[in-house]
């Protein structure tokens, strides 16, 4: 029930191309759904986050869509750039116990010029 | 910029020796954890810290200790190390607001190979 299971694995999208990465979750506690972005050599990083009251947000070419029946969440990369080559882990969080951050097993992106 | 160091980006050690590895937020955050990353599992959190002496275990604590004796300084400590243990370690930190840490900032990472 802790789990976030991403796919995935990895993706390869052409330059200018929609890249997806999905989501699940069985948890319904969780309330928060971040998604960080790790580039070869560095940490994770925050790149964009959700809570349930909303269904999509969009930063940028960042979009998360977010099905609170489903419990499934999604990242959206509209017109893909060799820059976005990196790995994307999803994550989730719940306001008791801590507010630890469950992540998901990542996706390594490549967009091909 | 919040700046999360860790004390080594590649570290070498052999089986059963004592291994300790360093962490430092400099933007005063209450939480700090310590997570492992292994190709097709994720991050998996080892420990965290709410506050100075207090730890918390995460999802996969065996094998590991942690300490953190000041509030910017959290270091994961490998008991005996085994070769298990060869694996990518990132430290997070993340302030406290609202009553909760939704944002983690993380370290570069240390590469750790046990041989």
């Amino acid at each position: 029930q802790q789990q976030v299971k991403q796919s995935p694995q990895s993706l390869i999208v052409q330059k200018g191309g929609i890249s997806i990465i999905n989501c699940a979750y069985e948890n319904t506690a969780f309330d928060y759904f971040p998604w960080y972005q790790q580039f070869p050599g560095k940490g994770p990083a925050l790149l964009i986050a959700i809570r349930p009251d909303v269904s999509e947000k969009k930063e940028g070419r960042f979009t998360i869509s977010f099905n609170k029946s489903a419990k499934q969440f999604s990242l959206h990369i509209m017109d893909s750039q060799p820059g976005d080559s990196a790995t994307y882990f999803c994550a989730a969080s719940m306001k008791e116990g801590f507010q630890k951050l469950v992540f998901g097993t990542g996706t390594r992106l490549l967009v091909s010029p | 910029d919040v700046k999360v160091t860790q004390s080594s980006r590649y570290l070498v050690k052999r089986t059963g020796e004592k291994v300790f590895l360093e962490c430092v937020q400099d933007m005063d955050h209450e939480n700090m954890f310590w997570y492992r990353q292994d190709p097709g599992l994720g991050l998996r959190l080892i420990y965290f810290s709410y506050d100075v002496k207090m730890k918390e275990k995460g999802d996969i604590p065996e094998g590991y200790s942690v300490s953190r004796e000041k509030k910017e300084r959290f270091s994961l400590i490998l008991e005996s190390a085994s070769t298990n243990q060869t694996s990518m370690y990132l430290c997070a930190s993340g302030p406290l607001a609202g009553g909760r840490t939704d944002t983690q900032y993380f370290g570069p990472g240390t590469r750790l190979t046990v041989l």
